[in-house]
């Protein structure tokens, strides 16, 4: 059992369309973390959150906290092929290390 | 300049074997950590690392062990490879605890044959 769980595992959608990818555990985070990871790459920090509801955004990106601090989203507006890729969502918990979740592959067609 | 760096990006032995990774940043990073990514991209911490204290994942096998000569190096040592250590390594650094992201090497894929 992963302590962080995200959905969906996949995602395959046409450009100009909205996503939302989840990331939800029992366990409170101090910080809540998401990546991006290319092919033959190391994860690339996107964002971090740290206060709960807190609300974060990357140009079509928006990062969202939820209030008791257990929980996060991202939604992308108007997707485009360039950002196919692996989503991962991350926390910092109290034994101080980053946690992952098990990704969303997002796959966005021209 | 690249911030994380390991050595070497691909690596292909045989069982039995015994083989090191390097890693160094040069963002001037307190802590340091090495993940291991399965075939279904799941990342699980190994060790972390700082000038203080070392962490271990007590579900890491003791024929893994981090060696660090500095602040800047952690390199992971695996001794007598076995075909389930196939997998890529990723080394990172962060400041503190990392509540404010953390900073990925590009990766080494270990192939055991």
């Amino acid at each position: 059992t992963q302590l962080l769980e995200q959905s969906p595992q996949f995602l395959s959608i046409q450009e100009g369309e909205n996503l939302t990818v989840y990331c939800n555990s029992s366990s409170v985070f101090s910080s809540l973390q998401w990546y991006r990871q290319e092919p033959g790459e190391g994860p690339v920090l996107l964002v971090t959150v740290v206060t709960g509801g807190e609300v974060k955004k990357l140009k079509r990106l928006t990062f969202q906290f939820g209030d008791a601090r257990k929980d996060s989203s991202l939604h992308i507006t108007a997707a485009q092929p360039g950002d196919t890729g692996l989503y991962l969502c991350a926390g910092v918990n109290a034994g101080n290390m980053l946690t992952f979740g098990g990704g969303t592959r997002l796959m966005v067609k021209p | 300049d690249t911030a994380v760096s390991q050595t070497p990006k691909y690596l292909v032995t045989q069982m039995g074997n015994d083989k090191s990774i390097k890693c160094e940043q040069n963002l001037g990073h307190d802590t340091m950590y090495w993940y291991k990514q399965d075939s279904k991209k799941f990342l699980k911490i190994m060790f972390s690392y700082n000038n203080k204290e070392l962490i271990i994942n007590e579900t890491v096998p003791n024929r893994f062990s981090p060696k660090s000569p500095d602040k800047a190096h952690l390199n992971l040592h695996i001794n007598s490879l076995e075909l389930g250590d196939s997998a890529v390594y990723f080394c990172a650094s962060s400041q503190d605890r990392g509540d404010y992201g953390y900073t990925f090497g590009s990766g080494t894929r270990l192939t055991v044959v």
